[in-house]
């Protein structure tokens, strides 16, 4: 099994409905995070959570929210999909102290229509 | 915050080096990442340099760190079709632990 885990791998979804991108990991680290991808633009963070009871917005946070269920799980919930929401998201995790650097999980394209 | 730069393209033929180069703004950086990301699937850890080293050499692949000027380069050895990717710098912040990603620099090689 993967270290860091991506559910769904793809999803098509209509404009207004809420939809919920999940994340788990078997890394046992404290912090976990969500970024988007789109192209030519790189990595943009969306939310991160440091443990369970602490989470905090990232640069691009508009419209998107999280829930820490446990240390292993961070989802990520677009309240009502729009467009320009399509994109490629990915979650990652990381140690609290050390130089491990990121696990990031395969992704989740999402698309928008 | 902290701001990271690469080039957005680099093509290279098959059996030459490859270099890619990254600035960023933040001194203070502790560890510098790279990480590498085939087409379709997620970011890998590739290799890391901590900011007291000035060179790091894993295989085919030598990092180069300039503190001075803030300057952090990967050099890929006898660059083969595999090496096709996109290549992510990132530094990390001295106090967050968090990593500041460029836009990434697409490496294509030519058969």
């Amino acid at each position: 099994d993967a270290d860091v885990t991506q559910t769904p791998r793809n999803r098509i979804t209509k404009t207004g409905k809420r939809i919920m991108l999940e994340c788990s990991q078997t890394k046992g680290h404290d912090r976990m995070y969500w970024y988007r991808q789109d192209p030519g633009l790189g990595l943009r963070l969306i939310y991160y959570s440091f443990d369970v009871k602490d989470i905090n917005k990232g640069e691009i946070s508009d419209g998107y929210s999280v829930s820490r269920q446990a240390q292993a799980k961070f989802s990520l919930s677009l309240e009502s999909a729009i467009p320009n929401q399509t994109a490629l998201y990915f979650c990652a995790t990381s140690p609290r102290t050390g130089g491990e650097g990121y696990t990031f999980g395969s992704g989740t394209r999402l698309t928008v229509v | 915050g902290e701001d990271v730069e690469q080039s957005l393209f680099l093509s290279v033929r098959e059996g030459d080096s490859s270099v890619i180069n990254c600035t960023y703004t933040d001194s203070s950086s502790t560890y510098l990442y790279w990480y590498k990301q085939e087409p379709g699937a997620g970011l890998q850890l590739l290799t890391y340099i901590f900011s007291n080293m000035d060179m790091k050499q894993d295989q085919r692949l030598t990092v180069l760190l300039n503190k001075k000027d803030k300057h952090l380069s990967l050099r890929i050895a006898d660059t083969q079709t595999g090496d096709s990717a996109i290549y992510f710098c990132a530094p990390r912040g001295a106090g967050s632990y968090q990593l500041t990603f460029g836009k990434g620099t697409k490496l294509s090689v030519i058969p």
